[in-house]
């Protein structure tokens, strides 16, 4: 069973537009829900994440939209930007001791265009 | 801090061949997780260590699959014997608390 479902699969985005990627998840006991941003030949950085306890996040140009009773959560990047493009993926995870396994979503390539 | 290293970057190898992945994580950091990632199957987990010790090796795949942490500083992965369906780029990443810290991979074709 998929634990994390992450849509689209790809997006293509005018510079300066906003870029919305989508998860969506089953498992109610998940407690933490990252964002990973990942370019070509290197591994995944954080980018953002959020707790259950709050429904919006938001650092700089990108806002983590979180709801709970839909189990959905998305990322929203405003005024994307070239350097923005990359794959990135949800993940989900609950916490055991003070480490997190990580359940990462398909990924979304995102492009920018100029 | 160099962040966490990992080597060889790339390895090629033939079916059948031992390969073995390395991976040094950011000191001080408790927890050491080992990722294979490739198109079809996307990011999966492998195994993590806590303190040196394995706590979940569920998501190895197979008994020619082997991970050994023998210090805070150290840890492998180890195939063998390698097959074609190996390909992929493995990653390790470490924690001390959230968030994790991948290295930069290491690109495995087996031919």
């Amino acid at each position: 069973q998929q634990q994390v479902k992450q849509s689209p699969q790809s997006l293509i985005v005018q510079k300066g537009g906003i870029s919305i990627i989508n998860c969506a998840y089953e498992n109610t006991a998940f407690d933490y829900f990252p964002w990973y941003q990942q370019f070509p030949g290197k591994g995944p950085a954080l980018l953002i994440a959020i707790r259950p306890d709050v429904s919006e996040k938001k650092e700089g140009r990108f806002t983590i939209s979180f709801n709970k009773s839909a189990k959905q959560f998305s990322l929203h990047i405003m005024d994307s930007q070239p350097g923005d493009s990359a794959t990135y993926f949800c993940a989900v995870a609950y916490s055991s001791g003070s480490a997190r396994q990580l359940t990462f979503g398909s990924g979304t390539q995102l492009t920018v265009l100029p | 801090d160099a962040g966490v290293i990992q080597s060889p970057r790339h390895e090629v190898t033939e079916m059948g061949q031992e390969v073995t992945l390395r991976c040094k994580p950011i000191s001080g950091h408790d927890y050491l997780f080992w990722y294979r990632q490739t198109m079809m199957r996307g990011l999966e987990l492998l195994i993590y260590f806590n303190n040196n010790v394995p706590i979940d090796d569920s998501g190895m795949p197979e008994d020619r699959f082997s991970a050994k942490m023998p210090n805070a500083s150290f840890s492998t992965l180890k195939i063998q014997p390698s097959e074609p369906r190996d390909s992929a780029v493995y990653f390790c990443a470490s924690s001390y608390k959230n968030e994790q810290f991948f290295g930069p991979g290491t690109r495995l074709t087996v031919l």
